[in-house]
């Protein structure tokens, strides 16, 4: 079945560094969506990518879809206490309805 | 517009016994999701419901587990006999169709 790897599992900053948490597929992905998800928290959705090399931003996230639509990343510039959770792709599968397969997640720690 | 709202936000049960989980999805969302979530880990698609029909259950256990999404009333995720191994976070999403997915808060299930 569909499966979508994320790294790394665990990324420690300090307050103002970049980070970057990337995914990747073997085979081509018709979307892919981005969660964030807060310690003791839920899911909660931050975009979807749908066409080949498009890139979104939201402040200071950016977010990429490659060219062969196989992988994604989530890029945020000078990190904030508030950024601190656990940042998850999903995949999109196709078929009328959007059932999500998970990527394990980047686990972001951020020392002030 | 409420969010989606599932209860209880905690479960405790002795193995054996039963958790009947519910999920009411936002107003106007039809479709359904449940995921399951085990510690440190990402989540995992279960079953894909709309009102009074399963449409995807290919992530639920064979056994012990079921859903239903009736007319009238919430979703229930229902798991027969507990085991040590189905303590997880259950999260519920709904969307409108095909988009993106609301999820609530989860439930946090403790089997001792």
């Amino acid at each position: 079945g569909q499966q979508v790897m994320q790294i790394p599992q665990y990324q420690h900053v300090q307050e103002g560094e970049d980070f970057t948490t990337y995914c990747n597929s073997s085979t081509t992905l018709s979307n892919i969506q981005w969660y964030k998800q807060r310690p003791g928290g839920h899911p909660v959705f931050l975009i979807q990518l749908v066409k080949s090399g498009e890139v979104k931003k939201q402040k200071r996230l950016t977010f990429q879809f490659g060219e062969a639509k196989k992988n994604s990343s989530l890029h945020i510039t000078a990190t904030q206490t508030t950024d601190v959770g656990t940042y998850f792709c999903a995949v999109g599968l196709s078929g009328g309805y959007n059932k999500l397969i998970f990527g394990a997640g980047t686990r972001l720690a951020v020392h002030p | 517009n409420a969010g989606v709202m599932q209860n209880p936000r905690h479960l405790v049960r002795r193995r054996g016994q039963e958790a009947r989980l519910r999920c009411s999805p936002m107003k106007g969302h039809s479709h359904v999701y449940w995921y399951r979530q085990l510690p440190e880990e990402g989540l995992k698609f279960m079953v894909y419901l709309q009102k009074e029909n399963i449409i995807d259950e290919s992530g639920m256990p064979k056994e012990r587990f079921s859903a239903e999404f009736p007319k009238e009333g919430p979703s229930i995720l229902r798991i027969q006999q507990v085991v040590r191994g189905d303590s997880a976070a259950y999260f519920c999403a709904s969307s409108p169709r095909g988009s993106e997915q609301f999820f609530g808060p989860g439930t946090r299930l403790t089997v001792l």
